[in-house]
């Protein structure tokens, strides 16, 4: 079975500063696991993805994700935030395929980001 | 390159009435294909999935129902609608494993 933990529900940082969103995940097989942005009304944009490749993920807009196995997370960052950055934020764990081979996603309940002038 | 094309954007609907949201995706073949819903303020929950023409999985039981009649084609419905159906839908493909693309979703109000 598979889980996935964001630690935050909201969080609030000003412009130019770290960005922090924090994510646990749980599974009984080597996980995928991804970030999504959605913003207001849309769908959600893949931000970056870890396939057990390099455990740095760098994805779009700047962000970047650290896949670390002892302690099961996979928290997001970005060094210096801007005002397009506020939007709300998925952790996503896949990798333990449902029959077929139709792919498990299990979401987060998303962190919001607000950006302070 | 591949494209997700999800319509309407938003809808109201009256109690009782039925309900038929279409999604289709371009620029790939035998994908898999997903609805999602999600409720205001919460994570998204997996309705149905599909991994190929006339195949379908329900993921929990409710109102709605999913078909596929085409291979790019991905269609979801209700015969009478409830308050409780109301949400932001969104269609999903992905290739053989790993990640999902979304459409940009339907806003559904039912009155």
């Amino acid at each position: 079975a598979q889980s996935v933990t964001q630690l935050d529900s909201h969080v609030s940082v000003s412009e130019g500063a770290l960005v922090l969103l924090r994510c646990n995940y749980s599974s009984s097989v080597p996980p995928y696991l991804f970030w999504y942005v959605q913003y207001p009304n849309q769908g959600l944009q893949l931000l970056l993805k870890y396939t057990s490749a390099a455990t740095l993920v760098k994805g779009i807009n700047g962000f970047e994700a650290e896949f670390k196995k002892s302690e099961t997370s996979f928290h997001l960052t970005k060094p210096s935030a801007h005002m397009s950055d506020a939007a709300e934020y998925f952790c996503v764990v896949g990798g333990s395929p449902f029959p077929r081979g139709a792919q498990k996603l299990v979401f987060g309940q998303g962190t919001r980001l607000t950006i302070n002038p | 390159s591949q494209t997700i094309h999800q319509w309407p954007a938003t809808l109201v609907q009256p109690v009782g009435s039925p309900l038929s949201l279409e999604c289709t995706v371009e620029g790939t073949s035998n994908p898999n294909l997903y609805w999602y819903r999600q409720a205001a303020g919460r994570g998204l929950q997996l309705l149905f999935y599909s991994v190929g023409i006339g195949q379908i999985s329900s993921e929990v039981p409710q109102n709605l129902s999913a078909s596929r009649p085409q291979d790019r084609q991905f269609i979801l419905s209700s015969k009478k609608l409830l308050l409780s159906d109301s949400g932001f839908y969104l269609c999903a493909w992905s290739p053989r494993g790993t990640e999902a693309f979304f459409g940009q979703g339907t806003r559904l109000t039912v009155v």
